[in-house]
């Protein structure tokens, strides 16, 4: 089955790590997103990619950093200079860049800062 | 700057009560408005999208949505709820020419049994 897979779940940071939260998808879709999401804040945008090799800053990505060397992978590192780290993180894919192509979301990882 | 609100945050129903969840945005242009559900423990999934059109647009689940563009409104509707429709609802926007969602802030769904 064509999907996404975050991993790992549930994640534990120790203050000053830098840690990196893992996005692949084998749907072939040329975009893919980073989300942040909060309790009464909704989704955010940290940092999105159009193609291989470039990707672009979102709405909240201080603190945050990623690569796209493959296609199918998107990692993120969350840095010690974020400074609330402990979230619900979202990855999504979609075919194309255009508004008629609706998302797929991975299942998520939990971050949480000891 | 684009914004979207959702202003019911919580929302209990019994079952086979009627749903409406509002969902406003500020935006002048031409949008794309969605609606996700993410059930407890699953992924976001998309609901229903609206492009241009009839503004009644019918998702999954008996789910349906009525864009006003005067009112800036995007609401879901459901007749008669399930417990199953216990879960948290996001409305999203797209601005034409642009490519990434604008969230609204979710409603959390309970539904009785």
């Amino acid at each position: 089955d064509g999907g996404i897979t975050q991993s790992p779940k549930y994640l534990f940071r120790k203050e000053g790590q830098n840690v990196t939260l893992s996005c692949e998808q084998n749907l072939n879709h040329d975009a893919m997103y980073w989300y942040r999401q909060d309790p009464g804040q909704g989704l955010r945008l940290i940092y999105y990619s159009q193609i291989v090799n470039d990707f672009q800053k979102g709405d909240i990505a201080e603190g945050y950093s990623v690569s796209r060397e493959k296609k199918e992978s998107f990692p993120l590192t969350v840095t010690s200079a974020q400074k609330n780290p402990t979230a619900f993180y979202l990855c999504a894919s979609s075919p194309g860049t255009g508004p008629l192509y609706g998302y797929t979301f991975g299942s998520g990882t939990r971050l949480t800062v000891v | 700057a684009q914004s979207v609100s959702q202003h019911n945050h919580h929302v209990i129903l019994s079952e086979a009560a009627s749903l409406e969840l509002g969902c406003n945005y500020s935006y002048g242009g031409t949008v794309n408005l969605f609606w996700y559900v993410q059930y407890p423990g699953q992924h976001l999934q998309l609901l229903l999208k609206y492009f241009s059109g009839d503004p009644l647009v019918k998702g999954i689940k008996g789910f349906e949505a009525e864009f006003i563009k005067s009112k800036f409104s995007f609401n879901l509707r459901k007749p008669s709820v399930q417990w199953s429709d216990t879960a948290e609802y996001f409305c999203a926007v797209i601005s034409s020419g642009t490519y990434k969602y604008i969230f609204g802030t979710g409603t959390r769904l309970k539904v009785l049994a």
